[in-house]
């Protein structure tokens, strides 16, 4: 049961311009967002977060946007930079579904120079 | 500052042999947790341990079992080891619950022949 859906397996963008990543989930329990970037042959790294409290969180050149009554949340990239170029992995927890965090399967993000 | 430490970081074991990873938590961190991600998936919740007890665990066997020792650092043991046990494994360490984010290792390459 896949809780935590990434449905864009890849993305291509150009250096520049916005890159948008999506990601839905089922669980109306979950109550924290997080965004990790993971390159090859190292552990995902924590990119962003945002609580269920807000719809917006910005830090830097990364948004993530949430809208609850969607169950849906994006990652906003911009400018988009070559460096960029990564797995993107949303996840999800809360206090009720307790300690886990719940991965969707990830986006591959190319950022074209 | 050494980040998540994990080890080995590949192995090759044989169908029905058991296996015993690795991991030094963050330091500062106390609590660590294990996930599983198979090759295009995202990380799977295995366990969590705080205070050297299994906190949480997820959707995963007894076959699966681990040890957080005194100085937090963590070991995963997999026994009977099956074909589909082939993949990533990624330590997490965290303080508390981890709820805002993990800091993750490297991995364990794990291929079951």
């Amino acid at each position: 049961d896949q809780q935590v859906k990434q449905n864009s397996p890849s993305l291509s963008v150009q250096e520049g311009r916005i890159s948008i990543l999506n990601c839905d989930y089922t669980n109306s329990m979950f109550d924290y967002f997080l965004w990790y970037k993971k390159y090859p042959a190292e552990g995902p790294t924590f990119l962003i977060s945002i609580s269920s409290i807000k719809d917006k969180n910005e830090d830097g050149r990364f948004t993530v946007f949430l809208n609850k009554s969607a169950k849906h949340l994006s990652l906003h990239i911009v400018p988009s930079q070559p460096g960029d170029s990564a797995v993107y992995f949303c996840a999800a927890s809360g206090q009720v579904v307790g300690n886990q965090f719940y991965f969707g399967t990830g986006t591959s993000l190319t950022v074209i120079p | 500052d050494a980040g998540v430490t994990q080890s080995p970081t590949h192995l090759i074991k044989t169908r029905g042999q058991q296996v015993t990873l690795r991991c030094s938590p963050k330091s500062g961190h106390d609590t660590v947790s294990w996930y599983q991600q198979a090759l295009g998936q995202g990380p799977q919740f295995i366990f969590q341990y705080y205070e050297e007890e299994e906190r949480q665990r997820g959707n995963f066997p007894d076959r699966f079992s681990g040890h957080q020792f005194p100085n937090y650092s963590s070991e995963l043991n997999v026994n009977a080891l099956l074909l589909g046990d082939s993949a990533l494994y990624l330590c997490a360490s965290s303080s508390g619950q981890g709820l805002y984010g993990y800091t993750f290792g490297s991995g364990t390459r794990l291929t079951v022949v």
